[in-house]
């Protein structure tokens, strides 16, 4: 039974649009939350991150939002560009635990 | 550039083999990881090792036998291996076990067992 779900696989984006991307989460004990992009044949690279005591934390084009009570976590890209086409995971964990758990991550397509 | 270097970056193996993957980091992390990656599966941790000592295992069969010799390296030993042990193996590093603190992945070995 998977803690952490990525409902959609993929998503397309017109170039300069948003880009919303989706996680929820079983375990309402999870307090910090990040999100990772993987390009092909790369490992995946830590986007941005936040914690259960905020819900929301914005990174220049990026924003992450959390919602505790639905235990929903969002990141929204905007404006989209061509190099943000990739996966995207959302992972959770609890502060002072090492254990990340990841979703199946969603393929974003920026079209030009 | 990531700082966290794997190699092979692809590997064939048969069942009755027995293969390493190795594992370096640059970035004077204290705390490493191995995971697996099975198609359209979630990242699944395997291990964890936090300053050399193993601090999780997570419930990985025992043809799967890390090695952390130090800090800065990482290793799995493989024997007998099955072909549903296919996958890509991600290793990653962060700067130690707080959680707090985010994961830096290498490029991954893709493994093949047949």
């Amino acid at each position: 039974d998977q803690q952490v779900k990525q409902n959609s696989p993929s998503l397309s984006v017109q170039e300069g649009r948003i880009s919303i991307l989706n996680c929820d989460y079983t375990n309402s004990m999870f307090d910090y939350f990040l999100w990772y992009k993987k390009y092909p044949a790369e490992g995946p690279t830590f986007l941005i991150s936040i914690s259960s005591i905020k819900d929301k934390n914005e990174d220049g084009r990026f924003t992450v939002f959390l919602n505790k009570s639905a235990k929903h976590l969002s990141l929204h890209i905007v404006p989209s560009q061509p190099g943000d086409s990739a996966v995207y995971f959302c992972a959770v964990t609890n502060f002072g635990n090492e254990k990340l758990t990841f979703g199946t991550g969603t393929r974003l397509t920026i079209i030009p | 550039e990531t700082g966290v270097t794997q190699t092979p970056r692809h590997l064939v193996m048969g069942m009755t083999n027995k293969k390493s993957l190795k594992c370096e980091q640059h970035l004077g992390h204290n705390a490493m990881y191995w995971y697996k990656q099975s198609a359209k599966k979630p990242l699944e941790l395997m291990f964890v090792y936090n300053f050399k000592e193993q601090t999780e295992n997570n419930s990985v069969p025992s043809r799967f036998s890390p090695e952390c010799p130090n800090s800065s390296h990482l290793f799995l030993h493989l024997h007998t291996l099955q072909p549903e042990d296919s996958a890509l193996y991600l290793c990653a590093s962060s700067q130690d076990w707080s959680g707090e603190y985010e994961q830096y992945f290498g490029p991954g070995t893709r493994l093949t067992v047949t």
